[in-house]
């Protein structure tokens, strides 16, 4: 089993819809939640960064994170199809520093 | 600022061919962290590397691998008789600190015939 798991998508959605992203973990360890944003032959882009868990919000974007059920989402309201990109959430232990990611999940945004 | 930049951009290489890829990280960041995304593993750590601190190799796949920091800022990653497995885009990150904020390159991709 791997350590993050995250639906693969594609995920397809019309312009101006609401988009549920999902990751489920299982170490407890992880204390810190990232989701990133890559576009086609790009780098990751850090769209949003949380500790604790509860609600963060960035514009549209807004991130979850529910330790007890290990489970992170982010949501983004009024899509766009210049979010038409790959999300990665990722997380990290106090301890290592590295971030182990998902697997991503491509999002399509249809105008 | 400048960002993270990596070179080359792409990088094609016979089997069993020596390859070496540059990170150069964001001025002053102190952590740098190579990472592997290929298409059947998604994207994983290879090495970081903290200030003067030894670095945490933990995840080099093989000791075909190998990375170095030099003076603190730059860093190659070197692959010894690549393999085809080896294809991937490789990615640098660096961050101001252990633990803040990962900054990522436009990665290199390197191909193995």
């Amino acid at each position: 089993q791997k350590e993050v798991e995250q639906d693969p998508g594609p995920l397809s959605v019309p312009e101006g819809a609401i988009v549920s992203l999902n990751c489920t973990y299982s170490n407890s360890a992880f204390q810190y939640f990232m989701w990133y944003r890559q576009y086609s032959r790009k780098g990751p882009e850090l769209l949003m960064y949380t500790y604790s868990s509860g609600n963060k919000e960035d514009g549209r974007f807004t991130a979850q994170v529910d330790k007890s059920s290990k489970y992170i989402s982010l949501f983004i309201r009024d899509s766009q199809p210049s979010d038409s990109a790959t999300y990665l959430c990722a997380v990290m232990d106090t301890g290592r520093r590295a971030l182990t990611f998902g697997s991503g999940t491509r999002l399509q945004v249809q105008p | 600022g400048a960002g993270v930049s990596q070179s080359p951009s792409n990088k094609v290489t016979e089997k069993g061919k020596d390859v070496e890829l540059r990170c150069d990280p964001i001025s002053g960041h102190t952590a740098l962290y190579w990472y592997r995304q290929s298409l059947g593993q998604g994207l994983e750590f290879l090495i970081y590397f903290q200030g003067n601190s030894a670095p945490d190799k933990s995840g080099l796949p093989s000791d075909r691998f190998s990375a170095e920091r030099t003076g603190g800022s730059v860093s190659t990653l070197t692959i010894q008789r690549t393999q085809q497995e080896d294809s991937a885009v490789y990615l640098c990150a660096s961050s101001p600190g252990s633990g803040d904020t990962q900054y990522f390159g436009p990665g290199t991709r390197l191909t193995v015939l």
